[in-house]
Parts: C-alpha cells; structure tokens; sequence
C-alpha cells in the first residue's frame, strides 16, 4: 500500500492567519482526499482532489475556506484560511480505493487561539 | 445521504476481556471497511468484507459483515492494551464509490 508523508504534523496558529498542510504520496494516485477530524469525533471528507482539474468539494466546505492544490500525481497541498478556534481539528489526507482500502497520512493537529 | 452509527460510543474495558462493537446503516453498502486510530496517528485499515454474511478473523479480531449488507461487527477476544483506540467503520458511498463514509466510530480503552 502507499506510503502518505505529511507535514507538519501539528501547529498552533493566530486566529486570521492561514496554514497550508502538504502531502506527499510515495506512488502516483488519480485521487487524493482531505478529511477533518474533529476533537473526539469521526472523520468528515472535505473534498476530493484530482490532478488536472478543481477539486470537489462537500457539502459544508468551500474552496475560499479550503483551497486545494494538486500540481502532480503524487503531491497536494490544503490550505485552511482565514482561521478562526473552531478550524481547530485533525487534518488528514487519504489515497487508496474501495477495493483495496486506504491509506491515511499521520494527519496535522491544528490549534487556532 | 448514508449514515453509519456505531455502538458502543466509548468502551472501557479491563485486559483479558471480550468486547464488540456495532456498526449499523438503514442504506445498504457494496462493501465495508474497519479500521483503528490511535492517537496522533491516521486510521489504519484493519479488514474490507464485501459479501453478506462473511465472516473474516484477523488474529484475535472477528469481522462480520449482516446477510442484508445493512451492518457489521467487530468482536475482539481477550483485549490487551494495545487494542486500545478509535474503532471506525467505514463504506463506499452509492453516489461516488470512490469516497468514504466513516461512522461515528467508538473510542476503545482497554487497562491492565
């Protein structure tokens, strides 16, 4: 299975300001997904980034607040903008497929204060 | 939009017991994934069962998926400390099956 590096690993972060998480996959994928985990909850999928094209994002989440980047097939960046305390969560992206599973990177614990 | 509810929420449990924790739907699912999260780290796939009725062990771990493919058990045998974490199931949703839709997972804290 893939291997996913992402960084950083955690940060704490002024209210206003943005942080670009990246991750970086040691195989080429057509698929990368970010999710957020919320203190003490499950994981809610934030959108779907292909490369080439725009990301697709959920319900509840947009790109203004969420900007994505996928320059290749093996690395992508999310930004959370314009933080505010209630951003504070787990970030995580995945690779893989329903077949096969998926693979999850150690995820970026944010703090906004 | 597809819900998967687990059950129990959170589970504190004493090293040597048996436990087992639920995951139903009221939507049906091609396949469904389990897998744990310990802290600071991301979920770790544990099994995928896709026919209804299959029954899958992985050590002391026993996986079952419902005939009706609606729900699915994780039962785990004699705990140790180290199956400590966040049990999530997971399916594919219908709309986009390439996208994951966790359940509401079940925090497990086994103590010696």
């Amino acid at each position: 299975s893939a291997v996913i590096s992402q960084k950083p690993s955690r940060d704490i972060c002024q209210r206003g300001t943005s942080l670009t998480i990246q991750c970086q996959v040691d195989s080429q994928v057509t698929m990368m997904f970010w999710y957020r985990q919320q203190p003490g909850q499950s994981l809610t999928l934030i959108a779907t980034a292909n490369q080439g094209s725009e990301a697709t994002y959920e319900s509840g989440f947009v790109i203004d607040k969420f900007p994505i980047s996928r320059p290749n097939l093996t690395f992508s960046t999310l930004t959370v903008s314009n933080m505010s305390p209630e951003d504070s969560s787990i970030y995580l992206c995945s690779v893989g497929s329903r077949y096969y599973g998926y693979t999850f990177g150690s995820g970026t614990r944010l703090t906004v204060v | 939009t597809q819900l998967l509810e687990q059950s129990p929420q959170f589970l504190s449990i004493q090293e040597g017991e048996n436990l087992t924790v639920y995951c139903n739907s009221s939507s049906v699912f091609s396949s469904l994934q389990w897998y744990r999260q310990e802290p600071g780290e991301g979920p770790v796939l544990l099994v995928t069962v896709v026919t209804g009725g299959e029954v899958k062990k992985l050590k002391r771990l026993t996986f079952q998926f419902g005939d009706a493919r609606k729900d699915s058990s994780l039962h785990i045998t004699a705990a140790q400390p180290g199956d400590t974490g966040l049990y999530l199931c997971a399916g594919p949703d219908t709309g986009t099956a390439s996208k994951l839709t966790f359940g509401t997972g079940t925090r497990l804290q086994v103590t010696l």
